[in-house]
């Protein structure tokens, strides 16, 4: 199992320009998750996807779409992209969905490190 | 909304020294969630803590998670440089999805 995987690893962009980071799980999980992380700031939820078809905001989702494409997959899309969003992203899942339960642990991709100039 | 405060924000400690870090949130938790981040790497999850007055160890790690399950605490006994890493609590109540706290980094020298 390749467990969580992003795509890419790294990006630098223009202010203005778009850009879809990808996100896909291979542990049949129903939840997903985009975060960013900031120095100091710990990690920020921008989206979340409790179960295929379904999509909610998060604390900063400003600035920032989402795709759940199918059970595997979950998409960021920065329409316009801004200085502001010079980050580093953060995909993760779970295996179900808000509610607790022995399997709650969340899953992190990699992560991609994008800088907006 | 809900928050999860996490202090100290860093601690640097000798090796061999004894670390603490300490959740607290602003509501009632369903449960709580550390984790932790090498540096340049992306967080792994440590625990899950439910029960109040839950406390749980691994090894050199013990947590605990309040009676109020307001609070949770990650205390490190003796530490060595393969603890270095930033750590997160996580909370959530039922039917929301976790809140990270801002985390404790922590620095061990040899």
């Amino acid at each position: 199992n390749a467990g969580v995987t992003q795509t890419p690893k790294f990006q630098v962009l223009k202010t203005g320009q778009s850009m879809t980071l990808q996100c896909a799980q291979d542990m049949n999980h129903n939840s997903m998750y985009w975060y960013r992380q900031d120095p100091g700031m710990g990690l920020r939820l921008i989206y979340y996807s409790a179960s295929e078809g379904t999509t909610d905001k998060g604390e900063v989702p400003n600035g920032y779409n989402v795709s759940r494409l199918n059970k595997r997959e979950f998409s960021l899309r920065l329409e316009s992209a801004a200085p502001s969003q010079t980050s580093v992203y953060f995909c993760a899942s779970r295996a179900h969905g808000l509610a607790g339960g022995s399997d709650n642990e969340q899953f992190f991709g990699p992560g991609t490190r994008l800088t907006v100039l | 909304g809900q928050q999860v405060m996490q202090i100290p924000q860093y601690q640097h400690v000798q090796e061999g020294e004894d670390f603490t870090t300490y959740c607290n949130s602003s509501t009632t938790l369903s449960n709580i969630q550390w984790y932790k981040q090498r540096p340049g790497g992306h967080p792994v999850f440590l625990i899950q803590l439910v029960k109040s007055g839950e406390v749980k160890k691994q090894k050199r790690l013990t947590f605990q998670f309040g009676e109020a399950k307001k609070n949770s605490s990650l205390h490190i006994t003796a530490t060595q440089t393969t603890d270095v890493g930033t750590y997160f609590c996580a909370g959530n109540q039922a039917g929301t999805a976790l809140i990270f706290g801002k985390g404790t980094t922590l620095s061990v020298s040899s």
